[in-house]
């Protein structure tokens, strides 16, 4: 079974910083699928950023990066510029290549300060 | 953009009775859906998958006869919690598959609170 582990319960950064969420997965297949998941306080679930685990490049939706480490089994996402609006939950996601279910980290709870 | 919705949003009802939490596709079709339950501070987890036409597939753990889902068609699946408990109270969250180019993708309904007193 696949697992999806955050270390870091909360973490916070100022407005205009930048800050790194980590995240690491164990799996034994060699397709499968990662994604950062936002939840601001609405509870709205919003797809942040997802990467393919046969694409050696990172991912990046603007402000949104990640740092895709397969041979570590590491999956982190890195927000530039942060903005007060970046305050959520933060779930960390894997999919199997041939599943459709995704597996959850217990979330990451960011503050962007002013 | 894939825009799922849910009612009700909130929901309150007494221990014993039936509640049913319904899950819309609004601008797509979605063979596929999923119901999630989330505590307080804590992840999402998986209850079951569920497909139009067919019987739902349910996570390990969770009770098919208490949480009946229902995906009469394309745009809508529905969940009954059944003899609801104090102990059912949680944030229900669906979601709908659907296919964006060449890859499957999850869009989230906006979730249902339910408490049961």
């Amino acid at each position: 079974a696949q697992t999806v582990t955050q270390s870091q319960p909360e973490m916070s950064v100022q407005e205009a910083e930048t800050v790194t969420l980590s995240c690491t997965y164990d799996t034994s297949e060699s397709n499968y699928y990662l994604f950062w998941y936002k939840q601001p306080p609405s509870r709205q679930m919003i797809l942040v950023i997802r990467q393919e685990a046969y694409k050696q490049q990172n991912a990046t939706e603007n402000r949104f990066s990640v740092n895709f480490q397969k041979a570590a089994k590491s999956f982190s996402l890195k927000i530039s510029d942060s903005q007060l609006g970046d305050t959520a939950m933060y779930f960390c996601a894997f999919r199997g290549g041939s599943n459709y279910k995704l597996t959850f980290g217990k979330g990451t709870l960011l503050t962007v300060n002013p | 953009g894939a825009v799922v919705s849910q009612h009700p949003s909130r929901v309150i009802c007494k221990s014993g009775t039936s509640v049913k939490i319904e899950c819309r596709s609004l601008d797509f079709q979605a063979t596929t859906m999923f119901w999630y339950r989330q505590f307080p501070k804590q992840s999402l987890m998986l209850m079951a998958t569920s497909n139009e036409g067919s019987k739902a597939t349910y996570e390990q753990g969770v009770e098919k006869d208490k949480f009946l889902i229902n995906h009469a068609s394309l745009t809508l699946s529905t969940l009954t919690v059944t003899s609801a408990h104090p102990e059912d109270s949680s944030f229900y969250i669906c979601s709908a598959r659907v296919r964006t180019g060449t890859l499957y993708e999850q869009y989230f309904g906006p979730g249902t609170r339910l408490t049961v007193t």
